[in-house]
């Protein structure tokens, strides 16, 4: 069974470092894309970018690169993001997924999903 | 890149149909058959629903469709269930491995 598993919610203060992760099991974590998507409060999904773990090869949207890091250590099958100076603004809940590339441009399995609150 | 369009809000009564629109452009919606869709429930995460513009994942029932025209795709809910009222995303490949969201819509079943 595919699995994806997201660290627990996390309070920052503005200008406040953090790092997300995603745990990938039930599959070969190497040869599937993982993809993260932002969902701010009361809001539509929005795609974020996608990395290849096999060999570290990322994607992002234009609306977050320069934004946040995406990265994975394909030795312990976890994805995370990331960013170095948080905002208000990044309140949000952040899902990964798999995706299939550009043969598969979709994300089937999901994480449950990470709350982020950046509050002062 | 902005956000497909999608209807905010669309109902129907049980056991009827509703169809669920989402508009592009030819960079994206009309330029591959790559649309996907997603359903999410208040607190879940997203059920991927449809995916290359028709094709059901197994375990996603069959009362759920899915078509293209042009730069415009579609989600129909036939025989709507209680179980059906959510959010709906449609989701379409705009090329080189970059993806672009709808807005989302909100399903109510009266």
């Amino acid at each position: 069974e595919v699995l994806l598993v997201q660290s627990g919610a996390e309070v920052k203060k503005p200008g406040e470092s953090l790092k997300i992760s995603c745990k990938g099991s039930g599959y070969r974590f190497t040869t599937y894309w993982i993809g993260w998507v932002r969902q701010m409060p009361g809001k539509g999904l929005e795609w974020m970018g996608i990395i290849y773990p096999g060999d570290s090869d990322t994607i992002y949207s234009p609306s977050f690169q320069g934004q946040v890091t995406i990265s994975a250590d394909k030795s312990i099958s976890t994805a995370y993001l990331q960013w170095n100076s948080l905002r208000a603004s990044d309140t949000a809940m952040y899902y990964c997924a798999t995706y299939g590339g550009s043969y598969r441009p979709f994300f089937d399995y999901w994480g449950q999903g990470t709350l982020v609150t950046v509050s002062s | 890149q902005s956000a497909l369009t999608q209807p905010r809000s669309v109902s129907g009564s049980p056991g009827h149909s509703v169809t669920i629109s989402c508009t592009g452009t030819s960079s994206d919606v009309g330029g591959y058959n790559y649309v996907s869709w997603y359903q999410l429930h208040p607190g879940k995460a997203p059920k991927l629903m449809i995916y290359d513009v028709s094709k059901r994942p197994s375990g996603v029932p069959d009362h759920f469709s899915g078509s293209k025209s042009g730069n415009t795709a579609s989600l129909t809910i036939s025989g709507l269930q209680a179980e059906d009222e959510a959010d709906y995303y449609c989701c379409s490949y705009a090329g080189r491995n970059t993806l672009i969201f709808g807005g989302g819509t909100k399903l109510t079943v009266l």
